[in-house]
């Protein structure tokens, strides 16, 4: 399966500040990836869908501009939580769709887990 | 909702029983996936079974789909105090959408 890497794995920052969570695919190119929110005890959640070169599809009720997701090449995709606040506080999971996959089975990353002061 | 349902919701048992995870959802689905996902950490697939497959098995794991019923149960054999973990069901929408819909997930302890 593909291999996903997310940078940071955890991160502190304060109220206010904005912080950047990198999603990349080593080893598959991808057109689409996803960027899940899971916070304790419960399930994932789909925040949005990421396509290289067009603008991210988010889910309803989550706010595009607080969540700002660039999808810029083929291998990576990041997403932004912009003015960061303690309910922010989560898992942040992103996963790789392949591009040419034909059974659509998605390959996850680790988790970002960011914490808000 | 965007998540189905699963029970239970925590499941503890001795190590050598088995474990039995069911999964509804509500919509028409391409194939139906499941997941482990250890405390604090990411996830690991375990096994896919498409819409048109009603049985499948993956070493001591075994996936059975109903779509007239919409649900799933996964059911893992001889159970090890390493299969401590949680468990979530995953849904993949028909209709091209390539949308993984997650369920509520269930919280398994395997007691040595």
């Amino acid at each position: 399966g593909a291999v996903v890497s997310q940078h940071p794995s955890r991160v502190i920052c304060k109220s206010g500040t904005s912080v950047k969570i990198e999603c990349r695919s080593l080893d598959f190119q991808a057109t689409t990836m996803f960027w899940y929110r899971q916070f304790p005890k419960q399930s994932l959640m789909l925040m949005a869908t990421s396509n290289e070169g067009s603008k991210a599809t988010y889910e309803q009720g989550v706010e595009k501009d607080k969540f700002l997701i660039n999808h810029a090449s083929l291998t990576l995709s990041t997403l932004t939580v912009t003015s960061a606040h303690p309910e922010d506080s989560s898992f942040y999971i992103c996963s790789v769709l392949p591009s040419g996959t034909y059974n659509n089975e998605q390959f996850f990353g680790p988790g970002t887990r960011l914490t808000v002061l | 909702s965007q998540q189905g349902e699963e029970d239970p919701q925590a499941l503890s048992i001795q190590e050598g029983e088995n474990a039995t995870m069911n999964c509804s959802y509500k919509t028409s689905i391409n194939n139906l996936q499941w997941y482990r996902q250890n405390s604090g950490r990411g996830l690991v697939h375990l096994i896919l079974i498409r819409s048109n497959e009603r049985e499948k098995h993956s070493g001591r794991l075994r996936v059975t789909l109903d779509t007239s019923k919409k649900s799933s149960s996964l059911l893992i054999t001889a159970s090890r105090a390493a299969d401590t973990a949680s468990y979530f069901c995953a849904t993949l929408l028909s209709g091209g959408y390539n949308k993984l819909i997650f369920g509520a997930g269930t919280r398994l302890a395997v007691h040595p």
